[in-house]
């Protein structure tokens, strides 16, 4: 198994572009998460998805961010436009229906808005 | 709702010293309790969980952990550390069991540091 594979590892960007981050979930799991980390607020979750539907988005910081899973191998995180306080790195993690189980991190990536 | 408080942002240790990273929650129901690891420039990994039973559970890389429930405590502990074991360590607590909705709730996370 490859675990959560996420793209790119970097992205560098300039502010008022618009980025778009992937996460390819280990197949089966049912649950897929996006976090962001920052030194100043820790690990935030911003939204998951159970079965490719969104429920829980409260933790979407603003109307530039969103996103879709439209299968169960394939989910995506846009920010349009990106200001510079987006900057963090970005995790995707995935987890079966049994909660025991915990969740399986991808690598994140690292997102520099300039 | 359930919250978890890591009660040390940083420790630094020697060597082959020990180490406790505490880790406290709440919750209005039972739990299960996970440690993650995260060393530099990776994400999280899981370092041990405990689900029921005995409270004393054990990990990877020679960690364990120990569940008290009076304390609502699942305190890490490592009884000699390697350089390597630097990283950052997060507690993480997920109530409703097995339940579909349950989810993670993260601790702010406590960096190791071991010095030479």
């Amino acid at each position: 198994d490859a675990g959560v594979i996420q793209s790119p590892r970097h992205e560098v960007t300039e502010m008022g572009q618009e980025v778009t981050l992937r996460c390819k979930p280990i197949s089966g799991h049912d649950y897929l998460f996006w976090y962001r980390q920052t030194m100043m607020r820790g690990l935030e979750l911003l939204i998951y998805f159970n079965n490719n539907v969104p429920i829980d988005d409260s933790g979407m910081p603003e109307d530039r961010f969103s996103a879709k899973m439209p299968n169960a191998s394939f989910s995506t995180l846009k920010i349009q436009p990106s200001e510079p306080r987006d900057s963090a790195v970005y995790f995707c993690a995935s987890r079966p229906a049994r909660a025991n189980y915990g969740y399986t991190f991808g690598s994140g990536t690292r997102l520099t808005v300039v | 709702a359930q919250s978890v408080t890591q009660l040390d942002s940083q420790v630094p240790v020697f060597e082959e010293a020990p180490v406790e990273l505490r880790c406290n929650y709440s919750s209005s129901v039972s739990v299960y309790l996970f440690w993650y690891v995260q060393y530099p420039n990776q994400g999280l990994q899981l370092l041990l969980k405990y689900l029921s039973g005995s409270t004393l559970v054990k990990g990877i890389n020679g960690f364990e952990a120990e569940f008290n429930k009076s304390q609502t405590s699942f305190h890490l502990r490592k009884p000699s550390v390697h350089i390597s074991d630097t990283a950052e360590y997060f507690c993480a607590v997920s109530d409703l069991g097995e339940t579909s909705g349950s989810r993670l709730t993260f601790g702010e996370g406590t960096q190791l540091t071991v010095n030479p």
